[in-house]
């Protein structure tokens, strides 16, 4: 089977740093994306990594590990405009794109 | 970057009436396209699996009559949910792969469908 964990909600501070993980067991690898979705809109991409390590982006990073089936994703100074759903989603080997249920993050002042 | 248009953003429509959702890939062309369904504060689901040019595959569960899926050109796509009930109200998003500029898979912007 197909099984993508990741929380279903975080709370972090303003301005600090929050780590949202995704554990993953699919039929085949070929690669993990992180996509960020506010309320009523599509997904935007955040990054992709198909080889272990880190990922660096301006504010967010995106870490692989293939043999322990983990990634997460890191968000640095956070912002108001971050709270948002995280989607962790990995793509099997039949070329299909399987999200995860999605962490909901609410950034406080 | 690459760019999925999806039509309507949001439709109202009667039970037992006829919905067309159109994706339409701009710029590039997606002989594969993705339709998922999301219904609220869960992620998206995959419903089936849009080929150019041949019949679509459907993910387990999903009714193949009851979501029609036409992709009739190399950038156009489109979802008919026939016979339409309350319970097929929620978020339908399209999906496609830009094979010759990368990795990322580009989202349409959605369809909010409330059946009543």
């Amino acid at each position: 089977g197909q099984n993508i964990d990741q929380p279903t909600e975080m709370t972090a501070t303003e301005g600090a740093i929050v780590q949202i993980n995704c554990t993953y067991q699919t039929s085949g690898f070929n690669g993990l994306f992180w996509y960020q979705q506010h309320a009523g809109e599509a997904p935007t991409f955040l990054s992709y990594n198909v080889l272990d390590g880190l990922e660096e982006k301006g504010r967010f990073s995106s870490f692989l590990s293939r043999s322990k089936g983990y990634s997460y994703l890191l968000l640095k100074e956070l912002q108001m405009k971050d709270s948002a759903s995280y989607l962790c989603a990995v793509l099997n080997q039949g070329g299909k794109l399987i999200f995860g249920q999605g962490t909901e993050l609410s950034v406080k002042p | 970057g690459a760019v999925v248009s999806q039509h309507p953003s949001w439709v109202i429509c009667k039970s037992g009436t006829s919905v067309k959702i159109e994706c339409r890939s701009l710029d590039f062309q997606a002989t594969t396209m993705f339709w998922y369904r999301q219904f609220p504060k869960q992620s998206l689901m995959l419903m089936a699996t849009s080929n150019e040019g041949s019949k679509a595959t459907y993910e387990q569960g999903v009714e193949k009559d009851k979501f029609l899926i036409n992709h009739a050109s190399l950038t156009l796509s489109t979802l008919t949910v026939t016979s339409a009930h309350p319970e097929d109200s929620s978020f339908y998003i399209c999906s496609a792969r830009d094979l010759e500029t990368g990795s990322s898979y580009t989202f349409g912007s959605g369809t909010r469908l409330t059946v009543v």
